[in-house]
């Protein structure tokens, strides 16, 4: 079965350097999110992307974010100046053109933690 | 009004035994909501759905019953199984808008 994968599966960081998550969203997807979770609260809402530019962005997704999808396979989220409450399992979904939004697949996330 | 209230926050039951997990919602314009299972090391994964005009939904041992004068909706798992640990999910969405709303979660441990 077709899945989500994302890399690295944990990343340490120090505040104020830039990362970059990746994310490989199913190959015949064509819409693409970011969420975060952090540690012991809910899952929220980053961005979602579609057709090469961002469809909607939340009040957390500031200047500091930007998403990419750098060829055809790819979906990266970049944070350029990271905070302390950066710190989180981000995690990528995808879904196909047809199917409700709350058909995402999610990947198995990307643990950030900044010092 | 964007808020999804889940519990409770974790949850033991007895295999065989009935799980039951309760959201509530204020905003009247949501008109999905999707529960979500998540195990450890894994991605959230849709489990099943139910949109306002059905009071109920079953798909196996796992229902949604809907309330919609009351804004709140709740998952039962019937004849619950070591297998069913998990953190779930209640979400919610919208028609015109591309995000889920999530709840808390709650951590769901059944023993044998």
């Amino acid at each position: 079965e077709p899945e989500v994968t994302q890399t690295p599966s944990h990343q340490v960081t120090q505040m104020g350097q830039e990362v970059i998550l990746r994310c490989v969203p199913i190959s015949n997807h064509l819409y693409f999110y970011w969420y975060r979770q952090i540690l012991g609260q809910k899952v929220e809402f980053l961005v979602s992307f579609y057709n090469n530019e961002i469809s909607e962005k939340s009040e957390i997704f500031d200047d500091q974010f930007s998403v990419e999808r750098p060829d055809g396979s790819n979906f990266t989220l970049k944070i350029r100046s990271t905070k302390l409450e950066d710190s989180a399992m981000y995690f990528c979904a995808s879904r196909p053109r047809l199917g409700r939004v709350e058909t995402q697949y999610f990947g198995p996330g990307t643990r950030l933690l900044v010092l | 009004q964007q808020q999804v209230k889940q519990s409770p926050q974790s949850l033991i039951v007895q295999k065989g035994g009935i799980s039951i997990i309760n959201c509530a919602y204020e905003n009247t314009a949501f008109d999905y909501f999707p529960w979500y299972q998540q195990f450890p090391g894994k991605g959230p994964a849709l489990l099943i759905a139910i949109r306002p005009d059905v009071s109920e939904k079953k798909e196996g041992r796992f229902t949604i019953s809907f309330n919609k004068s009351a804004k709140q909706f709740s998952l039962h798992i019937m004849d619950s199984q070591p297998g069913d640990s998990a953190t779930y999910f209640c979400a919610a969405s919208m028609w015109g808008t591309d995000k889920l709303i999530f709840g808390t979660g709650t951590r769901l441990q059944v023993f044998p």
